[in-house]
């Protein structure tokens, strides 16, 4: 069965420096979830997206931003990296937005030098 | 407000030992509940999952989890622990809105 796949799956940066994380969801999934999983940390949840709309907002950096595009993947761009941006960002999908299982990604693991 | 506690950082059982994880949370209505697995550096894979309806919940590998809605738990059951279960395990509740909110976390060490 396909499942949530993200890209990169390992990315490194120098602090000042942008980076894009981008998700692609469950076909036929349309909602998107970011979260950020410090070392040794609980993942926390960045912010959501359902039928390309954001739908709910968490501990978002102001220097991070996310859209979801027409064909439901989602990007997560970073910019100004500093080192405690330095974590495990999962991408989660799940159907129609509501209390449905979410689907994790495997993570892409940020190092910012 | 929505929160989940897992009150063992660390636990350490032998081969072959039942396992108890536990987790309470705190949520205003009939909560989802769910239970996740990580292995080191790997993503997040699905145990079990609490909607509504019997309140002892199987999942996959052999775990079991029961919700007790007058204690506000969700704890994770599995009878005889196996070497490849050692890994971290979260417990989620499903949250207003569409996120989730994780507990912190318990580390699972299987001794031989």
């Amino acid at each position: 069965a396909a499942g949530v796949i993200q890209s990169p799956r390992h990315l490194i940066k120098e602090k000042r420096e942008t980076a894009t994380l981008k998700c692609y969801p469950i076909p036929r999934h349309d909602t998107v979830y970011w979260y950020q999983q410090g070392p040794g940390q609980d993942p926390q949840f960045l912010i959501s997206f359902y039928e390309k709309m954001q739908s709910d907002k968490g501990s978002i950096p102001d220097r991070f931003s996310a859209q979801q595009f027409s064909d439901y993947h989602s990007e997560l761009n970073m910019s100004s990296l500093e080192l405690g941006d330095s974590a495990l960002y999962f991408c989660a999908s799940s159907l129609d937005g509501g209390y449905n299982e979410q689907f994790f990604g495997p993570g892409t693991r940020l190092t910012v030098l | 407000a929505q929160s989940v506690t897992q009150p063992d950082i660390h636990i350490t059982v032998s081969e072959g030992a039942s396992l108890e994880l536990r987790c309470n949370y705190s949520y205003g209505a009939t909560p989802y509940l769910f239970w996740y697995v990580q292995s080191p550096g790997q993503g997040l894979q699905l145990l079990l999952k609490y909607f509504s309806g019997d309140t002892l919940v199987q999942g996959i590998k052999g775990f079991e989890a029961e919700f007790k809605r007058s204690q506000s738990s969700f704890n994770l059951r599995k009878p005889s622990v196996h070497w490849s279960d050692a890994a971290e395990y979260f417990c989620a509740v499903g949250g207003t809105g569409n996120q989730f909110y994780f507990g912190t976390g318990t580390s699972l060490t299987v001794i031989p």
